[in-house]
C-alpha cells in the first residue's frame, strides 16, 4: 500500500459545480497535512494546511478524518482557474521529509 | 523578496557529462530538498539536508549527489551514473516552525541530446 494514495482523475466539472477530493495516508501517527496546487509544467503552490479541526480558505474547505486515515478537499463554486493538478502531503512527526501523493487532476469546463 | 532560486529553467545533457542544478534560497530555511517529477508522476524524493554539511539519501538517491556547504545553498549533481536523467527537477525548503510548509523553487527542466 503507498503511504499517500489519491484517485488520479481527472475529474470534469462544469463551472459552478462543487468537487471534493479525498486523500488517504497509511501512518497513523502522521501529524501535518497540506493540500498543494501545481499547474502544468509549474511548481506546486500551497493551497492551504489541514488543521484537526478542519479549515476553509474562500471557496475551499480541507478536513482531517484521523479515524479514517484520510483528508479531503472540497472547492465549491468552481472557476475554470481552478484547472490543475492537486496534490495530497503528508509530514510525520520527528522527520524533515514529506510523502507526496500522485496529485488529482481537475478539469473545469465551461 | 523572498524565495528560492533554481537555474537554470532550462538544461540539456550530453551522454556521460555531469550537469549541476542550483538552489538558492533567501527564507533563511533549516531543511532543502531536491525532488524528480515525471509526466504524469507524482514527485520522488533525491536527497534531503535538515542542516549545514548535513544532507540524506531520499527515495532515489542513485546517480545523483548533493553538497550543503552553505544554509542558503544546495545544489545538485546529475551524474552520468544517472541513465534516465530527463525529468522535471524541484528544489524545495522549510522550516522547523509554521507547521512546516514547504515552497518550491520554479524547476528545472533536464533533458538529454
Amino acid at each position: 500500500r503507498k503511504e499517500v494514495e489519491q484517485d488520479p482523475g481527472p475529474f470534469n466539472v462544469p463551472e459552478g459545480a462543487t468537487v471534493a477530493f479525498n486523500c488517504t495516508y497509511s501512518n497513523s501517527a502522521s501529524q501535518s497535512f497540506f493540500w498543494y496546487r501545481q499547474d502544468c509544467r509549474k511548481e506546486p503552490k500551497l493551497l492551504m494546511s489541514v488543521y484537526s479541526s478542519g479549515n476553509e480558505d474562500g471557496r475551499f474547505t480541507a478536513q482531517l478524518n484521523r479515524a479514517s486515515q484520510y483528508i479531503s478537499l472540497l472547492i465549491r463554486d468552481s472557476k475554470l482557474s481552478d484547472s490543475a493538478t492537486y496534490l495530497c502531503v503528508v509530514n510525520n512527526p520527528g522527520t524533515y521529509k514529506y510523502i507526496f501523493g500522485t496529485g488529482t487532476r481537475l478539469k473545469v469546463l465551461a | 523578496d523572498g524565495g528560492i532560486t533554481q537555474s537554470p529553467k532550462y538544461l540539456f545533457r550530453k551522454e556521460g557529462q555531469n550537469v549541476t542544478l542550483s538552489c538558492e534560497q533567501n527564507l533563511n530555511h533549516d531543511a532543502m530538498y531536491w525532488y524528480r517529477q515525471d509526466p504524469g508522476q507524482g514527485l520522488r524524493l533525491i536527497y534531503y539536508s535538515q542542516i549545514v554539511n548535513d544532507f540524506q539519501k531520499g527515495d532515489i538517491a542513485e546517480g545523483y549527489s548533493v553538497s550543503r556547504e552553505k544554509k542558503e545553498s544546495f545544489p545538485l549533481t546529475v551524474t552520468s551514473a544517472q541513465k534516465n536523467p530527463t525529468a522535471f527537477y524541484l528544489c524545495a525548503s522549510s522550516t522547523r516552525i509554521f507547521k512546516n510548509i514547504q515552497y518550491f523553487g520554479a524547476g528545472t527542466r533536464l533533458s538529454v541530446l
